[in-house]
């Protein structure tokens, strides 16, 4: 069952814009997190929010949790060519050991 | 240098095959896990250990068989039972529970 779920699939922004990526989820949460997997590679862990945080920053990186709405969004400011990957927000569940993944969002910068 | 390897990179499976992916770490992180992501997909939990000679079924174990006789070391056997192997595999290991995962590079599973 997936918990995670970002939003859009895909984005393609060019170089030195913004890029938002949402994901929703559907239980209570401890913590969500954040990684970027380049194609064919591992996942990088990119940060972790607490349920009772609201904003985390971490260079050019900006989440927020809404866990009123169940929702986090990640923001990359000043996007690069190298910021190209698949971004997954990743939930913890009965046991904390446990996370879920979203199907991701793939982000295309254009140079 | 501290990390999480995998071997081999890629691999091949003839029917009806056993065959064992390598994980090892050298972080000290207790606990240890094994992924599946199938294209344009998520990662699904195939097993997890939380401490050396314990480990727990995730949500997709059928066909799949782990050991954690050592700290370092997760092996991940694809057995015969699981029909359909073609994914790619990757194991992450963590200091304990709710924190972050750090993962290997991963193993590409192919059946021939």
């Amino acid at each position: 069952s997936q918990q995670g779920e970002e939003d859009p699939q895909a984005l393609s922004i060019q170089e030195g814009e913004n890029a938002t990526m949402n994901c929703s989820y559907k239980t209570s949460i401890n913590n969500l997190q954040w990684y970027r997997q380049n194609s064919g590679r591992g996942l990088v862990h990119l940060i972790l929010i607490r349920s009772n945080e609201r904003e985390k920053h971490s260079g050019r990186l900006r989440v927020t949790l809404d866990t009123s709405k169940k929702s986090s969004s990640l923001l990359i400011t000043a996007s690069r060519a190298a910021d190209t990957a698949s971004y997954f927000c990743a939930t913890d569940r009965d046991s904390s050991y446990k996370l879920i993944f979203g199907s991701g969002t793939r982000l295309l910068v254009r140079p | 240098d501290g990390g999480i390897t995998q071997s081999p990179k890629y691999l091949f499976r003839k029917e009806g095959q056993n065959v064992t992916l390598s994980c090892e770490q050298n972080l000290n992180h207790d606990a240890m896990y094994w992924y599946r992501q199938d294209p344009g997909q998520g990662l699904r939990l195939i097993y997890y250990s939380q401490i050396v000679n314990d480990f727990q079924k995730g949500d997709i174990a059928e066909g799949y068989s782990v050991s954690r006789e050592k700290k370092e070391s997760f092996p991940l056997t694809v057995t015969s039972a699981q029909k359909n192997p073609t994914a790619f595999y990757l194991c992450a290991s963590s200091m304990g529970s709710a924190g972050a995962q750090y993962f290997g590079p991963g193993t590409r599973l192919l059946v021939l």
